[in-house]
């Protein structure tokens, strides 16, 4: 069965920081898909990404850049020079090729604070 | 409006009784998916829904979970005989059927229902 570790469970930066939010995978399919969503106070997750397994360039948009690697099973969420509003909770999240896109399996979150 | 919207917000129940969560997606997506939030076990796949086909139960806890989605928008999601541990956060979802391209599986989320079970 597919399963996604977000280790860290919280972390808090101060304005400006970068940070980096950690993201392993395990599945069995060769083929995959990955996600990150973001959950702000307001409850409502929006979508940031999708990463196909067999595409592993990297993604760079605006202040936010994610890192795939294959090998290590990981898919990692970097956010450059950090701002208040980016204080959420992050999600990463996996759908296997054999379901619909949205049957996903996800973390456990990382609740990100960003200090003034 | 142009999100997915979910009705009610909040839902206060005691023990035993049934509850109905009602979600109405973003008008032309086909594919409707309900989740739920809770803290012991962070979000959880329940049910989907995709055009006419034989709704994905599979990750409905129990029978008394059920959903149905009539004239392929509206989505009722059934809890029968609530019980404690059904307290949660549940979230719908609607997406466009898409295989491809930049946004293609992005799940557009409604705020949720927050059901309370006394």
């Amino acid at each position: 069965a597919q399963k996604v570790t977000q280790a860290q469970t919280e972390i808090s930066v101060v304005e400006k920081e970068d940070v980096t939010l950690d993201c392993v995978y395990e599945t069995r399919d060769t083929t995959y898909y990955l996600f990150w969503y973001k959950q702000p106070p307001s409850g409502e997750l929006v979508f940031l990404i999708r990463r196909n397994s067999f595409d592993e360039q990297n993604e760079i948009s605006g202040r936010y850049s994610w890192n795939f690697q294959k090998s290590t099973s990981s898919f990692n969420f970097t956010i450059t020079a950090s701002q208040v509003v980016d204080s959420a909770v992050y999600f990463c999240a996996l759908s296997e090729s054999s379901t619909s896109y949205g049957k996903l399996t996800f973390g456990q979150g990382t609740i990100l604070t960003v200090h003034p | 409006g142009a999100g997915v919207s979910q009705s009610p917000s909040n839902k206060v129940t005691e023990k035993g009784k049934d509850v109905e969560l009602r979600c109405d997606p973003i008008s032309g997506h086909t594919a409707l998916y309900w989740y739920r939030q809770s803290l012991g076990q962070g979000l959880e796949f329940l049910i989907y829904f995709q055009g006419n086909s034989a709704p994905d139960k599979s990750g409905l806890p129990s029978d008394r979970f059920s959903a149905e989605r009539t004239g392929g928008s509206v989505s009722t999601l059934t809890i029968q005989r609530t019980q404690q541990e059904d307290s949660a956060v549940y979230l719908c979802a609607s997406s466009a059927r898409r295989s491809s391209g930049r946004g293609a599986g992005e799940l557009f989320f409604g705020e949720g229902s927050r059901l309370t079970v006394l």
